[in-house]
Order: structure tokens, then C-alpha cells, then sequence
């Protein structure tokens, strides 16, 4: 399966700290993706990095890449209370993502 | 907005029932996808649509069945209802070409219990 797993399942923080969350995956792909779901909402695209990158920055967010290692991570600095959320990796071969089960944050004021 | 619409938000079926739940993108995209997410789990595809015309299955198929009407729209059918299809459900939709090409659009979903 191609599907991304998360780690950790859950994540507790205060607000201003750094979030960090892994997604690992099988075999080789186009490019990965990050989404956010708002709780018993539809999923938000955050972010898309591709084969050939290595880093890739959006506001608060830093994504990396290892092609080599099969792993991806998500960085979001400086948390706010509206980042609760769970976060999803999908990595992309062939046109279609497969999600995993996600990591569930909660930024506590 | 631009984006993706689905119908209805919320529905309950009794076991046996049939309905179709229906999706429009406005963003011109070629691709859409159903998935289907169960509490504490990823989003696991149901079929997709790569572009208008063609139709495929995806991770989770049996029971459903699916038809792109045009480029906008795309509806799945629940044919005969059973509790295992409880769950929400999520349309999305992309653009295989192009800058952006990669990223995917969701609709807000639709809430099914089926009892």
C-alpha cells in the first residue's frame, strides 16, 4: 500500500511551540502532500512538495523530504490555538493520494 | 466561492435503501475522487474519475457505483444501503496539469448513518 503513516497518533502543545509530525510510505512517488481537517470538516491542502525537493517553506509551515529514507516531516512553528487540527499525509503516484490515519493536535492557550 | 460542493451534508438511510450523493466542482478540474472516512482512520478512496468519460475503481468499491455526468459533476449511488456504509463522505477534485497540478480540492462532506 502506498498509504502514508503519521507519527505520533496525537500531539499536545502549548501555544508558541513548535509542532513537528512524520509521515513515512512505501514506494517511490510523484510528490507528497500535507492536508489539514478541522473537526467534522472537509480537508484543507496545506502544502506540496515534490520527488525533487528537499525543503519547502509556506508561512508557518516547513515541510521536508527524504526520497531516500521513504519520510516526510511537518514542521509548524510558533502554534496558535486555531492549528488544532488533525493533519493528514498523502503521497501522491500515479494521480491519487492515499491517506493515513493522521496526527491529531491540540494547541492548548 | 470557488470549490467543491457536495449534497446533501447529512442523510440517514434504513438498511436496503438507495441514494446518490452528489458532487459539482466549479475550478474546471479534470480529475474527481469519493472517498469515504470512518472514525479514526485515513480517508480510503472509493472511485475516481480521471477525466470526463472515464471512471475507475479505487481501495473500497463494492457496494457503490459511480457516473461522471459531465466535467462538473460527479455522484455516487449507494444502490443497496448496509451499516457498514456508515461514515462521512468526501468528494474532491484536481488538476493533473499545470502549476498546481497535484493538489486537491474537498468538499465539506456528507454525514451517512445507515441503520
Amino acid at each position: 500500500s502506498q498509504q502514508g503513516e503519521e507519527d505520533p497518533q496525537a500531539l499536545s502543545i502549548q501555544e508558541g511551540e513548535n509542532a513537528t509530525m512524520n509521515c513515512s510510505y512505501k514506494t517511490s512517488i510523484n510528490n507528497l502532500q500535507w492536508y489539514r481537517q478541522n473537526s467534522g470538516r472537509g480537508l484543507v491542502h496545506l502544502i506540496l512538495i515534490r520527488s525533487n525537493e528537499r525543503e519547502k517553506h509556506s508561512g508557518r509551515l516547513r515541510v521536508t523530504l527524504d526520497t531516500s529514507k521513504k519520510s516526510s516531516s511537518l514542521l509548524i512553528t510558533a502554534s496558535r490555538a486555531a492549528d488544532t487540527a488533525s493533519y493528514f499525509c498523502a503521497p501522491d503516484s500515479w494521480g491519487k493520494l492515499q491517506f493515513g490515519a493522521g496526527t491529531q493536535v491540540v494547541v492548548t492557550p | 466561492n470557488a470549490g467543491v460542493t457536495q449534497t446533501p451534508k447529512f442523510q440517514v438511510l434504513k438498511t436496503g435503501q438507495s441514494m446518490t450523493l452528489q458532487c459539482a466542482q466549479d475550478m474546471n478540474h479534470n480529475s474527481m475522487y469519493w472517498y469515504r472516512q470512518d472514525p479514526g482512520m485515513g480517508l480510503r478512496l472509493i472511485y475516481y474519475s480521471a477525466s470526463e468519460g472515464t471512471t475507475d475503481k479505487g481501495e473500497v468499491p463494492n457496494g457503490y457505483n459511480v457516473s461522471r455526468l459531465n466535467k462538473r459533476e460527479f455522484s455516487l449511488r449507494l444502490e443497496s444501503a448496509a451499516p457498514s456504509q456508515t461514515s462521512v463522505y468526501f468528494c474532491a477534485s484536481s488538476e493533473p496539469r499545470g502549476i498546481d497540478y497535484g493538489s486537491y480540492t474537498f468538499g465539506s462532506g456528507t454525514r451517512l448513518t445507515v441503520v
